[in-house]
């Protein structure tokens, strides 16, 4: 069965300064992976996803994500981080052969100091 | 851009009553699902709807779940009759293939008392 493990459950980080978010899956064959950003009260919003091709992937607001086969990771990135950032991040990974559900990571939770 | 809307956005209800969930998805999405998330916990896969039938279900998605889409645009959850573990936001997701991306709602917000 397919899973996500987000090691970190929360991190802090100061306005301006670099990012990672990690993500690391369990699948069989190659994965559809996504990250979603949920904000307090809010819905899921997809920041970028991973189907095939170019395994540097870009999304909105600014962040990448890495796909490594090798390290069954699809790791989060933002160089430059904004207070607005601020949220819940989920990585998913979805559409195992005959299956469209996707599976969640548990979240990690960004805080951003000023 | 169009979105995926649901209604309403809070609904509390007592124990053993029924509940429905209603979703708007994206006009042109063919894949229609249900998800839902506990309060500090992950979100959970409920349900997946195409071609007028359920393709896939949890084993969260039990008997008393049922799920239609009664006209060309609504999505409905329905919960029977309603347990205190209910209590969660539920998220209706639309995608227009099968591995393709799934637009989420809003959610609603449901707490059963």
């Amino acid at each position: 069965a397919q899973s996500v493990t987000q090691p970190d459950i929360h991190i802090t980080v100061s306005e301006g300064a670099s990012l990672e978010l990690r993500c690391n899956y369990s699948y069989g064959a190659t994965p559809y992976l996504f990250w979603y950003v949920q904000s307090p009260g809010q819905g899921l919003q997809l920041l970028l996803k991973y189907f095939s091709g170019d395994t540097l992937v870009q999304g909105i607001k600014g962040f990448e994500a890495e796909f490594k086969r090798s390290q069954s990771s699809f790791n989060l990135r933002k160089p430059s981080v904004h207070w607005s950032d601020a949220a819940e991040y989920f990585c998913a990974v979805g559409a195992a052969p005959g299956r469209r559900a996707l599976t969640f990571g548990s979240g990690t939770r960004l805080q951003v100091q000023p | 851009e169009p979105e995926v809307t649901q209604t309403p956005s809070h609904q509390v209800t007592q124990m053993g009553q029924e509940v429905i969930l209603r979703c708007v998805p994206i006009s042109n999405h063919l894949y229609f699902y249900w998800y839902r998330q506990i309060l500090g916990q992950k979100v959970e896969f409920l349900v997946s709807f195409y071609n007028n039938e359920i393709s896939e279900k949890s084993e969260i998605f039990d008997d008393q779940f049922s799920v239609e889409r009664p006209d060309g645009s609504n999505f409905t959850l329905k919960i029977r009759s309603t347990k205190l573990e209910d209590s969660a936001m539920y998220f209706c997701a639309s995608g227009q293939g099968a591995a393709e991306t799934q637009y989420f709602g809003p959610g609603t917000r449901l707490l059963v008392l």
